[in-house]
């Protein structure tokens, strides 16, 4: 079974442009959820999607953006990037089983110049 | 809200010695999970153990288990029998039930020593 997988590894974007990031949950997996870890805040929430509807939502800006897909597959977009946006972009997908375990992938490096 | 709390940001351990990682947090639900992930220096986390918080019973599985407190809040994590493989960041984690959002503590870097 494949596990999640996020695509791109790295990114080097500049101040100002957007940047979209793909995630592939394990097949079958219908919740998907995102994660900025940094240094010095850790993994803090994104938002958390299920059958393409969203259903929690971090604390972070209008400029974080996500969307999940009919197969599962979600995408998060950030605009007008600003360099505190440097960060790791981890995805987690799911199981339905409640307090199931979240698998995650290998993350998205995000370096904003 | 909820919050976890990883007290120790550094820790270290001689291989084949056992350490415990420490870790609380705070809810006022009734129904969650707790987890701990470990997340080596290719950075994919992985999950090592799960707890129910309805279950007395400590979780284990092989050399790691936990000491799961529910009145005082803590659920730290016992690594036995050290093995160099183990060094990694650690991550408590909890998840309450309906929420769809885990709630990580700040990890806990353990360099096992040879």
């Amino acid at each position: 079974k494949a596990g999640v997988t996020q695509t791109p590894r790295y990114l080097i974007k500049t101040r100002g442009q957007q940047v979209t990031l793909s995630c592939s949950p394990i097949s079958g997996h219908r919740s998907v959820s995102w994660y900025q870890q940094t240094p010095g805040q850790g993994l803090q929430f994104l938002f958390e999607y299920f059958s393409e509807t969203q259903r929690n939502k971090g604390n972070f800006p209008g400029r974080f953006s996500g969307r999940q897909f009919s197969n599962s597959r979600s995408e998060m977009n950030v605009s007008t990037l600003e360099l505190g946006d440097s960060a790791l972009y981890l995805c987690a997908s799911s199981g339905d089983r409640v307090g199931t375990e979240a698998f995650f992938g290998q993350g998205t490096r995000l370096t904003v110049v | 809200a909820q919050t976890v709390t990883q007290s120790q940001p550094e820790m270290s351990v001689q291989e084949a010695e056992t350490v415990t990682l420490s870790c609380t947090y705070d809810t006022s639900e009734n129904n969650y999970y707790l987890f701990w992930y470990k997340q080596p220096p290719s950075r994919q986390m992985i999950l090592v153990i799960r707890q129910e918080a309805y279950k007395q019973q400590n979780a284990t599985e092989n050399r790691f288990s936990v000491n799961f407190q529910k009145a005082a809040k803590s659920f730290s994590l016992k690594i036995s029998d050290s093995q160099l493989g183990d060094t990694a960041m650690y991550f408590c984690a909890l998840l309450v039930s309906g929420t769809y959002k885990y709630i990580f503590g700040t990890g806990t870097r353990l360099k096992v020593l040879a």
